[in-house]
């Protein structure tokens, strides 16, 4: 079956600690994003990758970092510099990047991660 | 700047009746819409999407939307409302081309479904 997974489904993490999520597809998509979930708030994009070894930071990127080695992976790295990581976070792709026309995501299923 | 705003957070509907979920963006262009539905603690799933043609578009699960340029408006509607369709629906624009990302996403309209 084609689609997004996300490890691990809940992490918690001590204050001061890195911690690194995984997103892995295999639909073949080109381009593939993280987003920060809160309550009430919607979806809030954190990084991007329209093609492997590129990607752009989102509206929210601070205290983050994610890799682009493979076009298959797409790990998140919440760092220490990241003042309130608890949040649900989902990673997304898509056939291409840029926008527009045809490029609608597919969504992981989301990992929640809780600082203790 | 683009931006999406659903006015509702909050909708309950009794089962078997209809639901309109709004959804208001802001665009220069044609704008390329699309409506999600996300399960508690699960991703979002695509219901339907709206790039060009007919204004009328229709979805997986009984659901369809309308553009309306005029109004700059693409509600999602369902004529008969399943408790399975309880959810929190996203609506999302999608930015312009070359801009940073892909979609932006409104705050998210959560539907409970009475008996």
């Amino acid at each position: 079956d084609g689609g997004i997974t996300q490890s691990p489904k809940y992490l918690f993490r001590k204050e001061g600690q890195n911690v690194t999520l995984s997103c892995e597809q295999n639909l073949n998509h080109d381009a593939m994003y993280w987003y920060r979930q809160d309550p009430g708030q919607g979806l809030r994009l954190i990084y991007y990758s329209q093609i492997v070894n590129d990607f752009q930071k989102g509206d929210i990127a601070e205290g983050y970092s994610v890799s682009r080695e493979k076009k298959e992976s797409f790990p998140l790295t919440v760092t220490s510099a990241q003042k309130n990581p608890t949040a649900f976070y989902l990673c997304a792709s898509s056939i291409k990047g840029g926008g527009g026309y045809g490029n609608e995501q597919f969504f992981g299923p989301g990992t929640r991660l809780t600082v203790l | 700047a683009q931006s999406v705003t659903q006015p509702d957070i909050h909708i309950t509907v009794s089962e078997g009746a209809s639901l309109e979920l709004r959804c208001n963006y802001s665009y220069g262009a044609t704008p390329y819409l699309f409506w999600y539905v996300q399960s508690p603690g699960q991703g979002l799933q695509l219901l339907l999407k709206y790039f060009s043609g007919d204004t009328l578009v229709q979805g997986i699960k009984g659901f369809e939307a309308e553009f309306k340029r005029s109004q700059s408006s693409f509600n999602l509607r369902k004529p008969s409302v399943h408790w399975s369709d309880a959810a929190e629906y996203f609506c999302a624009v999608g930015r312009n081309r070359g801009s940073q990302g892909n979609l932006i996403f409104g705050k998210g309209t959560k539907l409970s479904v009475k008996p």
